[in-house]
């Protein structure tokens, strides 16, 4: 099936830096979604990415879709201890797909 | 309240018994989805259903079952055949089409002693 691949697997930031995820998928993607999931919640739907090359900002959060719509990144601008989570990906018309989610621990 | 509801949310049962898992949504969404999650894992696509009486097998179907005979439940059966049936399962549901968001369940934690 389709493969979609995020790095880093776990990242620990002290509150107030910069934190980046990015997404790689093995197929092109019609639409990209980025999802978070708190420690012991369920995933929450934060944005989708339609066009090649779209990005996309809320408040802190910067999405960015690629030109050949195979990969994305989420960056966060100066961590808060709010923003931890797992930050997944996903796509897919039928077969809805999530990547393999990137853990972010902020210390404060 | 719309929502997608998943229940119970604690299950334990014994080892070569037959579980169903429950998923209910009253979004009117056509498109339901199963995942299973792993400690530090990501989530893994198990069945998924377009339309009423029809679902389609994802990458880790063996061990389970599914039905779709309602458009608001998408039931899941873990089988004695699941051969590592602990883990947090997860419910979706969205319109189809794939160009619009998931609304999850809050999950049911299943542990099979």
């Amino acid at each position: 099936g389709q493969q979609v691949m995020q790095i880093p697997q776990y990242q620990h930031v002290q509150e107030g830096e910069d934190f980046t995820t990015y997404c790689n998928s093995s197929t092109t993607l019609s639409n990209i979604q980025w999802y978070k999931q708190r420690p012991g919640g369920h995933p929450v739907f934060l944005i989708q990415l339609v066009k090649s090359g779209e990005v996309k900002k809320q408040k802190r959060l910067t999405f960015q879709f690629g030109e050949a719509k195979k990969n994305s990144s989420l960056h966060i601008t100066a961590t808060q201890t709010t923003d931890v989570g797992t930050y997944f990906c996903a796509g897919g018309k039928n077969q809805f797909y999530f990547g393999t989610g990137t853990s972010l621990t902020v210390i404060p | 309240d719309g929502g997608i509801t998943q229940s119970p949310k604690y299950l334990f049962r014994k080892e070569g018994q037959n579980v169903t898992l429950s998923c209910e949504q009253n979004l009117n969404h056509d498109a339901m989805y199963w995942y299973r999650q792993d400690p530090g894992q990501g989530l893994r696509l198990i069945y998924y259903s377009q339309i009423v009486n029809d679902f389609q097998k994802g990458d880790i179907a063996e061990g389970y079952s599914v039905s779709r005979e309602k458009k608001e439940s998408f039931p899941l059966t873990v089988t004695s055949a699941q051969k590592n049936p602990t883990a947090f399962y997860l419910c979706a549901s969205r319109e189809r089409g794939g160009n619009t968001e998931a609304f999850f369940g809050q999950g049911t934690r299943l542990t099979v002693v």
